[in-house]
Formats: C-alpha cells, sequence, structure tokens
C-alpha cells in the first residue's frame, strides 16, 4: 500500500525557516518525481515545485523560487522541503504528493503557522 | 501561466440528481486534465486523471469529458458522500495549476 506520511504541525516565527519531511512507503522511490503543493485557509491549491526520487532533479514554480528548497534521501525514501524567510503569507496548510502522470497520492498535509 | 477556470464556486444538489461541474482552461491542454475531490480538512483525492480515464478505485458515476478547452466532471447519481470540493488541474505545462474549485452541497 503506497503511503505518504507528513511531519506534524509547525509553529513558527516570521523570519524564521522550516524543513517540513514527507516519508513513503509501498512503491519504488526512486522511480517516481514527488511534488509538493500549498493550501492557504479557504483557498486554492498551488504546486510550489517537484523533484525526481532518482536523482535529486528538481522543477520549481516560479512563484517559489528561493522560498521553497525541495530534496530527497532515497535511503529513507523520503522527500523534504525548506521553506526560508517565512512570513504570514507562507501560513498554510502543505501537501506532499507522488507523480505517477498526475498527483496519484498524497500526504495527509502539515499545517504550517507562521506567528510572533 | 495556464488559468483554469471553474465557473461555479459552489453548486447545490438533490440526491440521486445528476450533476455537472466544468472547467475552461486559458489555451490548448490536451488531454492533460484531472479532477480532484476533497473533504474538510483532508487531503485532495485523484477521481479522474487524462481529461476522461476513471483512477482506481472510483464509483463509476464519476465520469469526465472535454470539448475543446472546456472540462466537464459528471457525477451520474449524486449519493451523500459526494459533498465536498472539486478541482480540476492541469498538468500540460509548468507551474501545474488548479481551478479555484466548486463546492458542492446536498440541497
Amino acid at each position: 500500500e503506497v503511503q505518504l506520511q507528513q511531519s506534524g504541525a509547525e509553529l513558527v516565527k516570521p523570519g524564521a525557516s522550516v524543513k517540513l519531511s514527507c516519508k513513503t512507503s509501498g512503491y519504488t522511490f526512486s522511480n517516481y518525481y514527488m511534488s509538493w503543493l500549498k493550501q492557504m485557509p479557504g483557498q486554492n491549491i498551488e504546486w510550489i515545485g517537484n523533484i525526481y526520487g532518482g536523482n535529486g532533479g528538481t522543477g520549481y514554480n516560479q512563484k517559489f523560487k528561493g522560498k521553497a528548497t525541495l530534496t530527497v534521501d532515497k535511503s529513507s525514501s523520503t522527500a523534504y522541503m525548506d521553506l526560508s524567510s517565512l512570513t504570514s503569507e507562507d501560513s498554510a496548510v502543505y501537501f506532499c504528493a507522488r507523480e505517477a502522470g498526475f498527483f496519484d497520492y498524497w500526504g495527509q498535509g502539515v499545517m504550517v503557522t507562521v506567528s510572533s | 501561466d495556464i488559468q483554469m477556470t471553474q465557473s461555479l464556486a459552489s453548486l447545490s444538489a438533490s440526491l440521486e440528481e445528476i450533476v455537472t461541474i466544468t472547467c475552461q482552461a486559458s489555451q490548448d491542454i490536451g488531454n492533460w486534465l484531472a479532477w480532484y475531490q476533497q473533504k474538510p480538512g483532508k487531503s485532495p483525492q485523484l477521481l479522474i486523471h487524462s481529461a476522461t480515464s476513471l483512477a482506481d478505485g472510483i464509483p463509476s458515476r464519476f465520469s469526465g469529458s472535454r470539448s475543446g478547452t472546456q472540462y466537464s466532471l459528471k457525477i451520474s447519481r449524486l449519493q451523500v458522500e459526494d459533498t465536498g470540493i472539486y478541482y480540476c488541474l492541469q498538468r500540460y505545462s509548468n507551474p501545474r495549476t488548479f481551478g479555484g474549485g466548486t463546492k458542492l452541497e446536498l440541497k
């Protein structure tokens, strides 16, 4: 069974950084891309970027370049996203989602709250 | 960026009714379109991919169609568990973009 397990909710101060994780199981991690997505409360879903599990190759939405950095650890089948210089506009739920053409499996989402 | 427009922000329908949700792409995206259902506090679930293909485990009352750059999701007989927000997604080009969502409620 394919599973994507995301790390827990984060409360971070403005200007700080946070690293989110997405631990996978049930499939060959290195054969798929992993995408990260953002959903602000009551709002649309935005695609942040993706990373290939095999070689760590990345693609970013221009809007999130400089904000998000995607990495992988093949040994633990885990994808990571670093978010830097956080502001209130970064408060949102962040999802990881496996790409098999489309986003077929999703993590449960993690709430990031930026507040002093 | 390709804009995906779901003109109806919300929709109310009765049990067993036929429901159609539409999504308009700002340019040709071929069949690179998917539909998702999202329930409160949950992650989106893939319903339809490649514009017309039913995802694994999704009931056959869901179907997708395409006419040019307009895409439709049809629920043939609305059930209680079909309430939620429905999003379209294009993956023809980066950045992948979603429609604004259509909230489906029971009348």
